[in-house]
């Protein structure tokens, strides 16, 4: 059972580069999310998915862009890497909507931007 | 604005110790409160979801009450073992579109 995975795991950029972050969910599942983790600021949500060909924008979206192209992914792209999103970035997933179903969650990229 | 608290940020105890993690949030207004396992270098694994209709949830070893009125949660893990050792996260779901608001964990150590 894969569940949510991520890639890559890890990652150094410069600032200024650009990248994108992979997101895959084989559990058939609508809705999917992309938080960043920092310390002492918990997680944050960035963008989101409530379906195929959807998003939406979290509490935290400048600076980054997302596609879901279909079903089972969700990529997160830096299109200008700044030294504020050195980050761990979540990808996670739900059956559906959330005030009914459990996240659940990759392992997690580790970006440091330099 | 929902905000959510987790009272001690770091929790010491002995093996075999019953012990009790504390989450309280500021709005109570909510569809469901999640508690998620997070191992060192992981991801969240969820372990409980309690709906708001609903006071308590059982797992195992886990578990996990609510009390919406006064706007806390409290996850009771019973027995502990050295493999309990993680940070334990609690989060809401409620206004603002239904997302999930975290808490900032309680990094628990169980020492053999």
């Amino acid at each position: 059972n894969a569940g949510v995975t991520q890639t890559p795991k890890f990652r150094v950029l410069k600032t200024g580069q650009s990248m994108t972050l992979l997101c895959a969910q084989d559990m058939n599942h609508e809705y999917m999310y992309w938080y960043r983790q920092d310390p002492g600021m918990g997680l944050r949500l960035i963008h989101y998915s409530v379906g195929e060909g959807t998003t939406a924008k979290g509490e935290v979206p400048d600076g980054y862009n997302v596609s879901r192209l279909k079903k089972q992914n969700f990529l997160l792209g830096l299109e200008s890497a700044a030294p504020s999103q050195t980050s761990v970035y979540f990808c996670a997933s739900s059956r559906l909507r959330l005030y009914n179903s459990p996240l659940h969650f990759g392992n997690g990229t580790r970006l440091t931007v330099t | 604005k929902q905000e959510v608290t987790q009272i001690p940020a770091a929790l010491s105890v002995p093996e075999g110790e019953n012990l009790v993690l504390n989450c309280s949030f500021t709005d109570s207004a909510i569809y469901n409160l999640q508690w998620f396992r997070q191992d060192p270098g992981k991801g969240l694994t969820s372990l409980l979801l309690i709906q708001s209709s609903q006071r308590e949830q059982t797992s195992g070893r886990l578990n996990a009450s609510l009390d919406k009125s006064s706007g806390r949660s409290t996850l009771y893990i019973a027995a502990s073992q050295p493999g309990d050792s993680a940070t334990y996260l609690c989060a809401v779901s409620g206004g603002q579109g239904g997302k999930l608001i975290f808490g900032q964990g309680t990094e628990l150590s169980v020492k053999p």
